[in-house]
């Protein structure tokens, strides 16, 4: 079905090192592309986004990556934090629609 | 400034019992979206406000939920009758403009437990 899925549920990695949370996507429809944050507890936070008519976008410590081709979308988190560790969500939305839908979330647990 | 604020932060409530739920989106923005997430998962889309238009209800999962949207601010979600699968956190999300144009910014969410 149509749906936005990620390739690992749980990702460790430590302190210092580069993370990448990866997402796959089904529909060529989709346009618009977010990535969020949720910490326990909290509601999901913001991080990047990024539409289609681009294949990269740079934040702070963060890059999006897109692949239309294979319908692939990438989180980098540069030199990652213990405070980095939360769960990520990737939401697409497509064209000329008004929802967005979420994957299941990748868990980054950073080790110190 | 001020996000998006929801309350209550946490509701019980008995089996049969009708609740609401309230968003106080962020001043400004035209957009208010209602979402659902359920333990350990993603968050399932509810219904979406935009403006003056008509509310896209396609996300509601039965007749038991309602929601409306009053002066193009402040939202209150309804769910009458409550069942024990409707216990969930329920986010509130707003944004500047509609969907896709910008990044929706989500409340803290109401947990719902139905006994």
């Amino acid at each position: 079905g149509e749906s936005v899925g990620l390739h690992l549920p749980t990702l460790s990695v430590q302190e210092g090192d580069n993370s990448i949370i990866n997402c796959a996507y089904s529909n060529s429809a989709s346009d618009y592309f977010i990535w969020y944050k949720q910490e326990s507890g909290k509601g999901p936070q913001f991080i990047i986004d990024i539409r289609s008519n681009m294949d990269k976008r740079q934040g702070q410590r963060v890059t999006v990556l897109l692949n239309k081709t294979v319908k692939h979308l990438s989180l980098q988190i540069a030199a990652t934090q213990p405070g980095d560790s939360a769960v990520y969500f990737c939401a697409d939305k497509r064209y000329n629609f008004n929802k967005f839908y979420f994957g299941s979330g990748t868990k980054l647990n950073v080790k110190p | 400034g001020a996000g998006v604020s929801q309350s209550p932060s946490n509701k019980v409530t008995e089996k049969g019992k009708d609740v609401e739920l309230r968003c106080d989106p962020i001043s400004g923005h035209t957009a208010l979206y209602w979402y659902r997430q359920s333990l350990g998962q993603g968050l399932e889309f509810l219904i979406y406000f935009q403006g003056n238009s008509a509310p896209d209800k396609s996300g509601l999962p039965s007749d038991r939920f309602s929601a409306e949207r009053t002066g193009g601010s402040v939202s209150t979600l309804t769910i009458q009758r409550t069942q024990q699968e409707d216990s969930a956190v329920y986010l509130c999300a707003s944004s500047y403009t509609g969907a896709g144009e910008s990044a929706q910014y989500f409340g803290p969410g109401t947990r719902l437990t139905v006994l």
